[in-house]
Parts: C-alpha cells; structure tokens; sequence
C-alpha cells in the first residue's frame, strides 16, 4: 500500500501527558499537511510543510502543537501536556507541488483521547 | 472564521434520484474548489475538483457546478447509488496551500 500511513490509529492518554503522532506520506509528494477534525466539523488546517521546511500554521497550533519533519518525508505532530479539548481526529495529508486538481491524499487518521 | 460552509448537516434520496449537496464560501481569493468523501473510520479521500476559471465539470456521474458570483457550488450525483452514502465535504484553497473545508453533509441513499 503507497498511501499516506498514520501511526498509531488510536491514542487513549491522560490530562497533562504528551503524545506524537507519525505520519508517512506518499513518497513522491513534497506537500505534508496536519489537520484536526472533532465531531460534526470538517477538518481544520494546522500546518503544512514544503519538504522540510514548515510553511504555514495555523493559530489553533498553540504552543503546545510542534510539528517537525527533518527529512522532508515522514512528519511528527506532538502535543505536550495534553488537554480533554485535544480530543479529535488528526489526519495528515500529502500532496505534490503542482497538482492539476488541487487534491490531498489523506492517511486514515489517527485519534487522540484524553481522559 | 467559516469561509466554507455546508448548511445541510444531512440529506436523503431514493436510489437512482438525483442528489444535490451545497456548499457556500466567503473568501474570493480562493481558486480551487473539491469535493472530498468520506467512509466512517477512513480518511477523506477526493472526489472531483473545478478551477475558479470554470463554471463546471463532470467526471461520470458526478457534476461540480460553480457560481463565483453567488459564492456557491454544488455537486449532483446522479443516478444516485445506496454506495454513494457517505459525508461528503466541500473544500476550497487559495494557491493550493491552506485548504479550508465545511462541516460536511451526511448523505444517504435509500434502495
């Protein structure tokens, strides 16, 4: 399977405890992006990479959200000291640079909750 | 800030009718619109797209229609089918970078 790959699928954590999520795009794509989906919403942009380099966030990414990806292929996303409002969905997305449709591959997903 | 909104949570049709889902955004800057589907437990994955500079396009039975002047697309799926049930999500981006997607609206087609 070549898709974008996303470990682990579920996350069960306690307030205050840190968690890292892992993302695998598709290996060609240069664009990798996070984003967060709670219930009934659409997912919502956290920030997105250009190879290595972090282009964008968005302001839902406090201080507590840090995103790396230091090869320009898999990417990281850890929240520190966990919140029950971080419960959601994070879905990681990948693209190529130029795209004639404007298309995200997403990955399944992974789901954080926090008792 | 809901630049893309779906103001129907959920719609039903008969199996082989034809279903409209409706999206409204407020950012003109924005030149790419897709629609995006969704099975429960899955990622979003893509359906159909339309360039800013179109008014329309049609991949099977699938048609995105867009009126930049009202700020609103569509998507028609017809003839519908029972496998079509799933939430669909508008999007839209300006230069492809930061996507902004709607709540999404749960289809469901009835055999």
């Amino acid at each position: 399977d070549t898709g974008v790959s996303q470990n682990p699928r579920h996350k069960i954590t306690k307030r205050g405890q840190n968690v890292t999520f892992r993302c695998d795009p598709i290996s060609e794509h240069n664009r990798l992006y996070w984003y967060r989906q709670t219930l009934g919403q659409g997912p919502e942009f956290l920030t997105y990479f250009q190879n290595e380099a972090q282009l964008e966030k968005s302001r839902l990414l406090s201080d507590r959200f840090s995103a790396e990806r230091p090869k320009g292929s898999f990417s990281t996303l850890e929240i520190q000291r966990t919140e029950q409002g971080d419960s959601a969905m994070y879905l990681c997305a990948s693209s190529p640079t130029a795209s004639n449709t404007g298309e995200l591959f997403f990955g399944e997903g992974s789901r954080l909750t926090v008792l | 800030d809901q630049q893309v909104k779906q103001n129907s949570p959920s719609l039903s049709v008969q199996e082989g009718r034809i279903s409209i889902l409706n999206c409204d955004y407020t950012n003109s800057m924005f030149d790419y619109f897709l629609w995006y589907k969704k099975y429960p437990a899955e990622g979003p994955t893509f359906l159909i797209s339309i360039s800013s500079i179109k008014d329309k396009n049609e991949d099977g039975r699938f048609t995105v229609f867009l009126n930049k002047s009202a700020k609103h697309l569509s998507l028609h799926i017809v003839p519908s089918q029972p496998g079509d049930s799933a939430v669909y999500f508008c999007a839209a981006s300006a230069g492809n970078n930061d996507m902004r997607f709607g709540a999404g609206t749960r289809l469901t087609v009835k055999p």
